[in-house]
């Protein structure tokens, strides 16, 4: 069974800090990995997606990957309070036909 | 406007009961999915389809059926078999379904309760 792991949190920081978010994946073939935010009660909405190790930024977003370790987190850089949401991590198999997701971090930015 | 449409927002069951839950996308995306999303937990896969007139059972298929008659259109049936139904599905969407970097995005969700 291959899986995701996230840490459930919350995940409490301040408004202005750096919120970090991680996800630990089983499958060592994964090549493609994605987070999505869910806000409550909504459908998850992508936010970035990386396949190459290393750093890839997007605005206050930074995804970094390291296949190597098995691990993929989310940056995100002054944080808001509509920041506030659970983080979807979501693995994507070796096909590219199928995505496996983590249960989410829930995150709360606190003015 | 372009988008992935699921419908009704609600839906209530009683016990013994068939449910189809619908999804219409005019994104001409190929690939089509179902996931279920329990409270405070991630996203499960049921079905997914590829192609019109082909689909493939996900982690948690049974208790479930669909079909993919036309591109634009993948329905969920929630059968009687499926015992603890009460759930938040999920439908979504992507271009080809077939190649790394193919990018899910997701309708609004339908939330079905068992009363």
């Amino acid at each position: 069974q291959k899986e995701v792991e996230q840490n459930s949190g919350p995940l409490s920081v301040p408004e202005g800090a750096i919120a970090s978010l991680n996800c630990t994946y089983s499958d060592r073939g994964s090549q493609s990995f994605f987070w999505y935010r869910q806000y409550s009660g909504k459908s998850p909405e992508l936010i970035m997606f990386i396949y190459s190790n290393g750093d890839k930024e997007d605005g206050r977003f930074t995804a970094q990957l390291n296949k190597a370790s098995q691990y993929v987190s989310l940056l995100i850089r002054d944080s808001q309070p509509s920041d506030s949401a659970t983080y979807l991590c979501a693995v994507e198999n070796n096909a590219g036909n199928m995505l496996t997701f983590g249960g989410g971090t829930r995150l709360m930015v606190k003015p | 406007d372009g988008g992935i449409t699921q419908s009704p927002k609600y839906l209530f069951r009683k016990e013994g009961q068939n449910v189809t839950l619908s999804c219409e996308q005019n994104l001409n995306h190929d690939a089509m999915y179902w996931y279920r999303q329990d409270p405070g937990q991630g996203l499960r896969l049921i079905y997914y389809s590829q192609i019109v007139n082909d689909f493939q059972k996900g982690d948690i298929a049974e208790g479930y059926s669909v079909s993919r008659e036309k591109k634009e259109s993948f329905p969920l049936t929630v059968t009687s078999a499926q015992k603890n139904p009460t759930a938040f599905y999920l439908c979504a969407s992507s271009y080809s379904g077939g190649s790394p970097t193919d990018t899910q995005y997701f309708g609004p969700g339908t939330r079905l309760t068992v009363l």
